[in-house]
């Protein structure tokens, strides 16, 4: 049982080039997440969805587009990235609903130069 | 919107000292709070989760209460050890989506 996994660990662009983040769970969960970490800023919401066949903007979706590819899998894409997305990428996955905890993936430490 | 605050951002503390950690937050209307430790260069992983309905919960040296009306959770953590220095972040449930506070990065000195 892996949990949530990601793809790839690390990954340095230069501007303007595009890359799609990958993600994927096996615990079977409805609802996935797609979120930032920027020093001193927390965690922020870039896209989720809370079923299979949906998806919804989070806080900060401006730059980015995603795919949800079935249940297991959840895909984050960069189409021209930019300094400013340089960040590290979390994927996450809960049960599906408000009450249930949320698990997290590795990250992925995107720089873009 | 709701916005999650955690003070101290940075704590460091003896060995064997009990920790206590805030989280405060504006919107009272939630479902559930989580609080997390993030390792250096790592994900995260979940400690406790307190459902809207609890006032508490723990699990091992840990405890955390939920203050729904005060907008407050704290974060105890009995007896601390070396290896609990980490970030540990709160986490708030209003629908489908979490809003996180910045963290606190705990030290403990052997």
């Amino acid at each position: 049982n892996a949990g949530v996994t990601q793809t790839p660990k690390f990954q340095v662009l230069k501007t303007g080039q595009s890359m799609t983040l990958q993600c994927a769970q096996d615990m079977n969960h409805n609802s996935m997440y797609w979120y930032r970490q920027d020093p001193g800023m927390g965690l922020r919401l870039i896209y989720y969805s809370a079923s299979e066949g949906t998806t919804d903007k989070g806080e900060v979706p401006n730059g980015y587009n995603v795919s949800r590819l079935n249940k297991r899998e959840f895909s984050l894409r960069l189409e021209s990235a930019a300094p400013s997305q340089t960040s590290v990428y979390f994927c996450a996955s809960n049960g599906g609903g408000a009450n249930y905890e949320q698990y997290f993936g590795p990250g992925t430490r995107l720089t873009v130069t | 919107k709701q916005e999650v605050t955690q003070i101290p951002a940075a704590l460091s503390v003896p060995e064997g000292e009990n920790l206590v950690l805030n989280c405060s937050f504006t919107d009272s209307a939630i479902y559930n709070l989580q609080w997390f430790r993030q390792d250096p260069g790592k994900g995260l992983t979940s400690l406790l989760l307190i459902q809207s309905s609890q006032r508490e919960q723990t699990s091992g040296r840990l405890n955390a209460s939920l203050d729904k009306s005060s907008g407050r959770s704290t974060l105890y953590i009995a007896a601390s050890q070396p290896g609990d220095s980490a970030t540990y972040l709160c986490a708030l449930s209003n629908d489908y989506k979490l809003s996180f506070g910045a963290g606190t990065t705990v030290t403990v000195r052997a």
